[in-house]
């Protein structure tokens, strides 16, 4: 069984360019969500993807959005940096919809720098 | 709406000496509330959760918590620790039938030899 993976481990941008961020969810799972953890805090939910369809969202603006693909598969997309979206960026993927306990498995992060 | 309170932003402790890490939660409907362990560059693991019944759990690599509702905590122990537990770790909450997990700023420890 292969476990989540994230892709790239590392990537440096600058403001105002766009960044897109891949994660492969574990087998058999069909819902994906994304949060962000800035350096010192806790991860924070951008949103979540159940079925290639936007199941919630959290407090960020619509520059961050997203795509899950027939495979569960999904991509983070984030427009016009700014250096506060520098933070570590993890993927979870779990089975099921929102109305029960469905154990997430968080991928290992994709590191962005914003200069 | 729901949050989370880490009473301890680091803890650092003795190896084979007992540790409890502190988590208070905030939320008007009923939860689940969980433990997980970030190693450096790593994602995060879970290592226990409370969805419902007794209200001790028994997570891996040694940890418990106890939900107390009454005090709103969730406080995670250990009566022994490991070098290797060296790590950041997160209490996070999310509302029963939820979307999202709500996550507490972290509390690291660091365990001495």
């Amino acid at each position: 069984e292969t476990g989540v993976t994230q892709s790239p481990t590392h990537l440096i941008k600058t403001r105002g360019q766009q960044v897109t961020l891949r994660c492969s969810s574990q087998s058999g799972h069909n819902t994906v969500s994304w949060y962000q953890q800035a350096l010192g805090q806790g991860p924070q939910f951008i949103f979540q993807y159940y079925r290639e369809e936007e199941n919630g969202r959290g407090n960020f603006p619509p520059r961050f959005s997203g795509l899950q693909f027939p495979n569960y598969s999904s991509e983070l997309n984030v427009n016009a940096l700014e250096l506060d979206d520098s933070a570590l960026y993890l993927c979870a993927s779990s089975f099921g919809g929102s109305n029960s306990y469905n154990e997430q498995f968080f991928g290992p992060g994709t590191r962005l720098t914003v200069l | 709406a729901q949050s989370v309170t880490q009473l301890d932003s680091q803890v650092p402790v003795f190896e084979e000496a007992p540790v409890e890490l502190r988590c208070n939660y905030s939320s008007s409907v009923s939860v689940y509330l969980f433990w997980y362990v970030q190693y450096p560059n790593q994602g995060l693991q879970l290592l226990l959760k409370y969805l419902s019944g007794s209200t001790l759990v028994k997570g891996i690599n040694g940890f418990e918590a106890e939900f107390n509702k009454s005090q709103t905590s969730f406080h995670l122990r250990k009566p022994s620790v490991h070098i290797s537990d060296t790590a950041e770790y997160f209490c996070a909450v999310s509302k029963t039938g939820g979307f999202k997990t709500i996550f507490g700023a972290g509390t690291r420890l660091f365990v001495k030899a």
